[in-house]
């Protein structure tokens, strides 16, 4: 099944804790994106990746990492979380291409204290 | 940069037909998507428009006016399980695949 897969689902932890949020897709997409959702604010996207190795910020990229190895994983690293970090994150891909439609991951829902 | 508008709730009758406006400005453009989002859950594809004009597709349509930076989403015969946010969002030309999004309208549909 064609799919956009995103770990972990929830998770809590406390400010300066490292945390990796995984993302993978099946579909051979170049595309990979990051966005954060927030109540009020919409999806904002934090990092996106065009193909392997390349990577570039989005419109709130700062507290963030990203890393594009392998075509098909787009992690989302944070260094140092902190509380203002609490947010439903999503994993997104696509084809190149304008007419091409975003593929969503599942969410994370993260907390931090 | 981007500025897509849309109203933040709604509220319609089961049965019954709504539209969703979106107005946007931006600085270039490569068409536009219409997403459902059921609350907890991740965004799923509706519609896409890139040329003036109406797309229909079963229950949903969706229109664009390039000049008037304008769009709309039209719900017929309303179902419980259409209430749901409808985010609005916008590829720019940018030359990367980013879409950047509105803020989203919550739909309550009601008996």
């Amino acid at each position: 099944e064609a799919q956009v897969t995103q770990n972990p689902r929830y998770l809590i932890t406390v400010t300066g804790k490292k945390l990796t949020v995984t993302c993978s897709q099946n579909m051979n997409h170049e595309y990979m994106s990051w966005y954060r959702q927030d109540p009020g604010l919409g999806l904002r996207q934090i990092y996106y990746s065009m193909n392997v190795e390349v990577t570039d910020k989005g419109d709130v990229p700062e507290g963030y990492k990203v890393s594009r190895k392998e075509k098909r994983n787009f992690p989302l690293i944070l260094e140092s979380p902190s509380p203002n970090q609490t947010s439903l994150y999503f994993c997104a891909s696509s084809l190149q291409g304008t007419n091409e439609k975003l593929f969503f991951g599942s969410g994370t829902q993260l907390s931090v204290l | 940069g981007q500025n897509i508008d849309q109203p933040t709730e709604m509220t319609a009758t089961e049965g019954a037909i709504v539209q969703i406006n979106c107005t946007y400005q931006t600085s270039g453009f490569n068409g536009l998507f219409w997403y459902q989002q059921h609350a907890g859950e991740a965004p799923t594809f509706l519609s896409y428009n890139v040329l003036d004009g109406l797309e229909e597709k079963g229950r949903f349509s969706s229109f664009l006016s390039r000049s008037k930076g304008y769009s709309y989403l039209l719900l017929k015969e309303l179902q419980m399980k259409d209430s749901a946010s409808y985010l609005c969002a916008v590829r720019d030309q940018t030359g990367a695949n980013n879409l950047f999004f509105g803020t989203g309208t919550r739909l309550t549909v009601i008996p």
